[in-house]
């Protein structure tokens, strides 16, 4: 069936430093692809999407493109700050009402 | 701001217990969902529901029942707690031309001893 793996956390960076987050996927068909974050002591929110292939979204300083060819879709910052320190997850749409998210990756960034 | 109420952020309830968990949406939003959080498992679908009055099961509906007799409230229902329910439980909602991009409540952590 459809699922979701990202990279086990948690990920520890010191300020300014870049971020990946790896996240791959399984589907059937033409799924969306988003990024969600989820701050502590709060529900999860869209952080970006891609609907189709070579697409790529961004937010925030945030990006991630859509590479159907490797079915991955990674998350990528040039330079994180503390506010930053959150669970992030990956998650697709098949079709239905179905979204299938990933495990969750814990990032903490240090001053 | 668009905003998903939760009726309580704690909660601790004993075995056998009926639990209701409220979620409340101001966005006119079709679509309402109900997810646990564990660690190491990511969000699982309990129910959802695209309308008033209707709903359908999700991955793991087993132990739990869902009302929605308003647009904007979906309750969720635990209709006799067990400690393996113990969990946070989210709620959202989205609307019906984007059903991914959903909003999200704060969550509700229920403890079941």
């Amino acid at each position: 069936g459809d699922s979701v793996t990202q990279m086990e956390g948690p990920v520890t960076l010191s300020e300014e430093a870049f971020l990946t987050i790896n996240c791959t996927y399984t589907a059937t068909g033409y799924p969306s692809l988003f990024w969600y974050v989820q701050y502590p002591g709060e529900g999860l929110q869209l952080l970006l999407k891609a609907t189709k292939a070579d697409d790529k979204g961004s937010n925030k300083g945030f990006e991630a493109t859509y590479r159907k060819e490797t079915t991955s879709f990674h998350l990528e910052k040039g330079s994180v700050q503390v506010s930053d320190s959150a669970v992030y997850f990956c998650a697709l749409g098949t079709g239905g009402f179905k979204t299938i998210f990933g495990a969750g990756t814990r990032l903490f960034v240090k001053a | 701001d668009v905003k998903v109420t939760q009726s309580s952020r704690y909660l601790v309830k004993r075995t056998g217990e009926k639990v209701f968990l409220e979620c409340v949406q101001d966005m006119d939003h079709e679509n309402m969902f109900w997810y646990r959080q564990d660690p190491g498992l990511g969000l699982r679908l309990i129910y959802f529901s695209y309308d008033v009055k209707m709903k359908e099961k999700g991955d793991i509906p087993e132990g739990y029942s869902v009302s929605r007799e308003k647009k904007e409230r979906f309750s969720l229902i635990l209709e006799s707690a067990s400690t393996n329910q113990t969990s946070m439980y989210l709620c959202a909602s989205s609307p019906p031309l984007e059903k991914y991009e959903q909003y999200f409540g704060p969550g509700t952590r229920l403890t079941v001893t």
